[in-house]
């Protein structure tokens, strides 16, 4: 199931600076779209989400674009903190044909940030 | 804050046991899912529920699988009889009201080790 990808497996950024982490789909279906967080030994913690009738959404030092045209999606973090070091998981929910509420994950972004 | 739990937070259980694995939604959430992710992998769908009855589950949730909410604050997961390939991270997740609905609060994990 390739249906949403991170191409990245690891990112590695300065404190200080931008983080910048992709992510790409290929169902045009899907009308929802969630960036989570993980440490390790716990659960993913949902960091921000973004609507398809949108194209930018912000939340302090989160923000994320969606490229419809492009199917593709970013998270920027502005700015690093080494506190953000984790695995992002991009996820994604075709809503009008998903009314339980399941979502697609992507393989994870291991996000490390330098002090 | 509130979170959700789960117990236990590891599992070893041999091939063809029974195993039941616990976990307690955020309070006010209406809306419960349980994901997997076997080592290496991404995070999978495996069920939603709401309402007392399953609204969506996934090819891997087979015959073999089961959920229920026994009491207000329970919510469990049980696996009849259970293969190697159960072997992997379970996650439960709970979600608010409709309009939050794919904004699902992930527990820490519980991790299954079928010998």
């Amino acid at each position: 199931d390739q249906q949403v990808k991170q191409n990245s497996p690891s990112l590695s950024v300065q404190e200080g600076r931008i983080s910048i982490l992709n992510c790409d789909y290929t169902n045009s279906m899907f009308d929802y779209f969630l960036w989570y967080k993980k440490y390790p030994a716990e659960g993913p913690t949902f960091l921000i989400s973004i609507s398809s009738i949108k194209d930018k959404n912000e939340d302090g030092r989160f923000t994320v674009f969606l490229n419809k045209s492009a199917k593709h999606l970013s998270l920027h973090i502005v700015p690093s903190q080494p506190g953000d070091s984790a695995v992002y998981f991009c996820a994604a929910s075709a809503r009008i044909y998903n009314q339980g509420g399941k979502l697609i994950f992507g393989q994870g972004t291991e996000l490390s940030v330098k002090p | 804050e509130p979170e959700v739990t789960q117990t236990p937070s590891h599992q070893v259980t041999q091939m063809g046991q029974e195993v039941i694995l616990r976990c307690v939604p955020i309070s006010n959430h209406l809306y419960f899912y349980w994901y997997r992710q076997i080592l290496g992998q991404k995070v999978e769908f495996l069920v939603s529920f709401y309402n007392n009855e399953i609204s969506e589950k996934s090819e891997i949730f087979d015959d073999q699988f089961s959920v229920e909410r026994p009491d207000g604050s329970n919510f469990t997961l049980k696996i009849r009889s259970t293969k190697l390939e159960d072997s992997a991270m379970y996650f439960c997740a709970s979600s608010e009201d409709r309009d939050l609905f794919y904004e699902q609060y992930f527990g820490p994990g519980t991790r299954l080790t079928v010998t």
